[in-house]
This record gives structure tokens, C-alpha cells and sequence, in this order.
């Protein structure tokens, strides 16, 4: 069964901390790898990572994906109050379709 | 401005109703998809369309249908409400080559 697993589910951070998320994926027919942030309504695009080891960055944010261990970390660095959203992590499997994880609630505290 | 729009955006509705919550956009992307959001399950796909005329069932497709007759709408059908489709629905669309996928605002269903 394909699956993408987030990790943890839920993170409380002060601003300012460095913060690591975690994506692991067993996705048959595996395409590339996407981030997106939701806040208070519709998910917002990242990220995209195809090819292992290249790191993506924009601003405070990274990521990088591993395609022989199967998993993709975004790490965000002097958290602000307004990173406070749910991130999510998805595999693009086959032509376009989509296989989510359930998401990383975080919450950066002043 | 190009986008993609959802409605309504908030629905009440009875057990065994049928209920067709819209999705727009106006990309002229000839991908288009589903989703419903739940607590603790993340986004799970419904059904998809890679083009007029074609449909295909996600994840989680039983109770739902969709059809799509032209390139900027894909309806979503639910036949017979139930209260385990209360949900935030989301629609989404994308174009070939690109794997990005624009989300719309989101249609929040209370089955009653």
C-alpha cells in the first residue's frame, strides 16, 4: 500500500528556534516530491524535489530529498509566529496523481 | 487574474440528500482533482480528471462522483449524504508537464 508518513505530528517551537520535519514515503511509481504550507485554508506550494541530494531553498526555508532511503526533510531556520501552519508532504505517483502524509501542525510561540 | 474558486463555501445538509459542491478555474488546466480533509488523515484524493470527458476514482471514492464536460469545471456529486462525508472538501488543478497543483479555498459540508 503506498503511504507517506510525516513526522512528528505536531511541534511547538519558541520563534527563533531551528526546526526539522520529516518525510518518509513508500510510493509505488514515484515521480517527485512536494512541500506545501496550509494555514488557514487552502494549501500553498513549496517545494519541488525530483533529484536526490540538491538542496531547494527559499529563504529561511530548505529542503532535500533522499531517493535511496526514501525520505525528505524541510528545515526552516529563526522560526517566525507566521511559519506557525500545517506543512505537508506529498509524492507524485504515476501521471499526476498525489499521495499526502496527514501533516506536521506547527506552532511557533513568541 | 487566473484562479480557481469553490462553492459554496460552507454547506449544511441532511442525511440522504444529494448534495454538488462546484469547482472553477480559470488556468485552463487540463488537470483537475479532489480532496477531502480530515483530521488526523491529511488530504486523501477523491477522484480525478486528466482531461474532458475523463474521470477516475481516488482513494476514497465510494459515495462520490464526478463529470467533467469542459476544461475549467469538475463537479463533485455526493449521491445519498452521509454523516461520515462531513468534511473539508478541496478542489485542485495542474497542467502536463508540471507536477505543482493550485489549490481552491475549500467547501466545509456538515452532513446532519
Amino acid at each position: 500500500e503506498d503511504k507517506v508518513v510525516q513526522s512528528p505530528l505536531s511541534l511547538v517551537v519558541h520563534e527563533g528556534d531551528t526546526v526539522t520535519l520529516n518525510c518518509s514515503y513508500e510510493v509505488t511509481n514515484f515521480r517527485s516530491l512536494l512541500w506545501y504550507k496550509q494555514e488557514k485554508k487552502a494549501p500553498t506550494f513549496l517545494f519541488m524535489l525530483t533529484s536526490s541530494g540538491i538542496e531547494k531553498k527559499s529563504g529561511r526555508l530548505s529542503s532535500i530529498l533522499d531517493k535511496k532511503e526514501l525520505f525528505s526533510i524541510l528545515n526552516i531556520t529563526a522560526t517566525q509566529t507566521g511559519d506557525s501552519a500545517i506543512y505537508l508532504c506529498a509524492v507524485v505517483q504515476g501521471a499526476q496523481k498525489l499521495v499526502f502524509g496527514q501533516g506536521t501542525r506547527l506552532t511557533i510561540n513568541p | 487574474d487566473a484562479e480557481i474558486t469553490q462553492s459554496p463555501r460552507h454547506k449544511i445538509t441532511e442525511t440522504g440528500r444529494q448534495v454538488t459542491l462546484a469547482c472553477h478555474q480559470t488556468w485552463n488546466h487540463n488537470n483537475m482533482f479532489w480532496y477531502r480533509q480530515d483530521l488526523g488523515h491529511g488530504l486523501r484524493l477523491i477522484h480525478y480528471s486528466y482531461g474532458v470527458q475523463d474521470t477516475n476514482k481516488g482513494e476514497v471514492s465510494d459515495g462520490y462522483s464526478v463529470s467533467r464536460s469542459n476544461t475549467e469545471d469538475l463537479p463533485l456529486t455526493l449521491e445519498s449524504a452521509a454523516s461520515s462525508q462531513t468534511s473539508v472538501y478541496f478542489c485542485a488543478s495542474s497542467r502536463d508537464p508540471t507536477y505543482e497543483q493550485y489549490f481552491g479555498p475549500g467547501t466545509r459540508l456538515t452532513v446532519t
